[in-house]
């Protein structure tokens, strides 16, 4: 069954490096999304991305934070500075079309980020 | 801004029926939903309730949905211990174009043998 895939699971960065998350989405999937879940915390809506851009940011989603789909295959999360804050496990998801019967969005298992 | 609500502990003993309950503030929501989580795994899409519908049911799941109540229930049969997991709660919500998904803080659900 195919599945979506993330890279890698557990990434340990100094605080104020970058960051490349990496996803491969479901591949006859149309659009994507990241989320994060701070220890103990809500997940929480980061992005959403479709036909090579931005559908819609939340708030948390600020100018250190970029998506990108560099090729047909890979959906990836850049964090420019890291904060301490960003330690988070960060889950992407995808979903094949605006019209699925039930909007059924397909999580990855997560890369937690630890940002000493 | 939508918010979500659940309790966040839930302890049972095998063979038991469990009840997670959830509160929803978006009105609008055509889809609700159940993940669990597993430990180190991802969120697994369990089930779902279109929002005209009152209960749904699938195996030993049993959905309940009170639209006017807005609240939303997840009822496991004859638990087990491979249930043990965070389940969330959550709903479509609309922000600007794009819809996305609001989640619960998740209910820790502990199976007793």
């Amino acid at each position: 069954e195919p599945e979506v895939t993330q890279t890698p699971s557990h990434q340990v960065t100094q605080m104020g490096q970058e960051v490349i998350l990496r996803c491969v989405p479901i591949s006859n999937h149309l659009y994507f999304y990241w989320y994060r879940q701070i220890l103990g915390q809500k997940v929480e809506f980061l992005v959403s991305f479709y036909n090579n851009e931005i559908s819609e940011k939340s708030e948390i989603f600020d100018d250190q934070f970029s998506v990108e789909r560099p090729d047909g295959s890979n959906f990836t999360l850049k964090i420019r500075s890291t904060k301490l804050e960003d330690s988070a496990m960060y889950f992407c998801a995808s979903k094949r079309t605006e019209l699925s019967s039930y909007n059924e969005q397909f999580f990855g298992p997560g890369t937690r980020l630890t940002v000493l | 801004g939508e918010d979500v609500e659940q309790s966040l502990f839930l302890s049972v003993r095998e063979g038991d029926s469990s009840v997670i309950n959830c509160t929803y503030t978006d009105s609008s929501s055509t889809y609700l939903y159940w993940y669990k989580q597993e430990p180190g795994a991802g969120l697994q899409l369990l089930t779902y309730i279109f929002s005209n519908m009152d209960m749904k049911q699938d195996q030993r799941l049993t959905v309940l949905l009170n639209k006017k109540d807005k609240h939303l229930s997840l009822r496991i049969a004859d638990t087990q211990t491979g249930d043990s997991a965070i389940y969330f709660c959550a709903e479509i919500t609309f922000s600007g174009s794009a819809r996305q998904l609001t989640f619960g803080s998740g209910t820790q659900l502990t199976v007793l043998p």
